[in-house]
């Protein structure tokens, strides 16, 4: 089962535009952590962030923010005034940490395109 | 520091060959983890070496194998190629073995089976 859904196959904007990708994971662990990577035409993969489950607290930095919702089982990413550079796809990744078993495995979801026109 | 690389970067190989992949990671990174990526399954996970030793598995065949070497460097195998195994194949390096590591990927090996 697709434990990390990431709705969104394509979004297209304007540069200077904000832009909001949304990811929600499924986990019956306690504790887990959560990632965001950006993949650019390229192909390597850039981590942008970790979280772990004991911390809500949102992040900013620079143009980008991540919203945390427990409740909700989300971990969104916003791009604030999107440059052309922005342009890749993005993925959001769950690593579980109850038990050894599954430790070291990222879980991704099925990424996010971006793309930013001038 | 040098970031995580892999050779080859391309690799054209026919139906029934094998194929070994390389992976040198990060400097002081221990733990090394390998994905395959395609566009109908996405990121999968392979396997992870930790320590010489492969601390977990993902779901495939057997013919997919590896081994991490003292130096931490990793090599991952594919025998009897199949045209399904064409992929981008991911390394990942991190410092040490949990779910808290934070992997850092290398630029990929792109692998075209005729």
């Amino acid at each position: 089962a697709q434990k990390v859904t990431q709705a969104q196959t394509e979004i297209s904007v304007v540069e200077k535009e904000d832009v909001t990708l949304d990811c929600v994971y499924e986990t019956r662990d306690t504790t887990y952590y959560l990632f965001w990577y950006k993949q650019p035409p390229s192909g390597e993969l850039v981590f942008l962030i970790r979280r772990n489950s004991f911390d809500e607290q949102n992040e900013i930095s620079g143009r980008y923010s991540w919203n945390f919702q427990k409740s909700t089982s989300s971990f969104n990413f916003t791009i604030t005034a999107s440059q052309v550079v922005d342009s890749a796809v993005y993925f959001c990744a769950l690593s579980e940490g109850d038990r050894t078993d599954s430790w070291g495995k990222l879980q991704f979801g099925a990424g996010t395109q971006v793309v930013v026109t001038p | 520091k040098a970031g995580v690389t892999q050779t080859p970067r391309y690799l054209i190989k026919t139906r029934g060959q094998q194929v070994t992949l390389s992976c040198s990671p990060i400097s002081g990174h221990r733990s090394v983890s390998w994905y395959q990526q395609t566009p109908g399954q996405g990121l999968q996970f392979l396997f992870e070496y930790f320590s010489e030793t492969q601390r977990n598995k993902g779901n495939f065949p057997g013919r997919f194998s590896g081994r991490q070497f003292s130096n931490s460097r990793s090599e991952m195998n594919v025998s009897t190629l199949e045209l399904g195994d064409s992929a981008l194949y991911l390394c990942a390096s991190s410092l040490g073995w949990g779910a808290q590591e934070t992997q850092y990927f290398g630029p990929g090996t792109r692998l075209l089976v005729l």
